[in-house]
């Protein structure tokens, strides 16, 4: 059973442009959103994360952007780099001892020079 | 860039073979989670180790075990392969705590044939 459904599968974003991508969670346990970037051939990279206490949270280019009250959560990518060129995950994770992460299906965005 | 890391890179193995995989956390990190991650798909939490105690499993069979030593270290084993768990596996180290956080290694990718 997925809990946390992740939308585009793909993305191609100009230079310059805003990538957006969404995520929607079921299991109302969760209290902690991470989103992940990863590049081929390396384990998921931590990129910024957010509690369900506060409504948007913003490092540099990066913004999480969360409505409780809908169970959905989006990364905004400001100012798109080729850098940027990457699969993203969304993540969510209950309270509790274990607190495992359940992750979404990943979104391949390419940003184009 | 993250202190963990894992061993060897990559494997390859033929069906009904067991493996050891080995990971080593950051210092100061009493949480590690193991992780599968299938070709373009999100990771999936196989268990978390606390204090070399296993607290968390996900819906993985009996064959996936592993261990947590008292130096950072831990092990994930896979008995009796089969030809499915071929995938990328992933260590993530934290801290347990209120801002827990969970870094990932660079994996070790497992062929079974």
């Amino acid at each position: 059973q997925q809990q946390v459904k992740q939308s585009p599968q793909s993305l191609i974003v100009q230079k310059g442009g805003i990538s957006i991508i969404n995520c929607a969670y079921e299991n109302t346990a969760f209290d902690y959103f991470p989103w992940y970037q990863q590049f081929p051939g390396k384990g998921p990279a931590l990129l910024i994360a957010i509690r369900p206490d506060v409504s948007e949270k913003k490092e540099g280019r990066f913004t999480i952007s969360f409505n409780k009250s809908a169970k959905q959560f989006s990364l905004h990518i400001m100012d798109s780099q080729p850098g940027d060129s990457a699969t993203y995950f969304c993540a969510a994770r209950p309270s509790g001892s274990a607190r495992q992460l359940t992750f979404g299906s990943g979104t391949q965005l390419t940003v184009l020079p | 860039e993250t202190g963990v890391t894992q061993s060897p890179t990559h494997l390859i193995k033929t069906r009904g073979q067991q493996v050891t995989l080995r990971c080593s956390s950051q210092s100061g990190h009493n949480t590690v989670s193991w992780y599968q991650q299938a070709l373009g798909q999100g990771p999936q939490f196989i268990f978390q180790y606390y204090r070399e105690e296993e607290n968390g499993r996900g819906n993985f069979p009996p064959r996936f075990s592993g261990l947590q030593f008292p130096n950072y270290s831990s092990e994930l084993n896979v008995n009796a392969l089969e030809l499915d768990d071929s995938a990328l596996y992933l260590c993530a180290s934290g801290q347990q705590g209120p801002t827990y956080e969970q870094y990932f290694g660079p994996g070790t990718r497992l062929t079974v044939t």
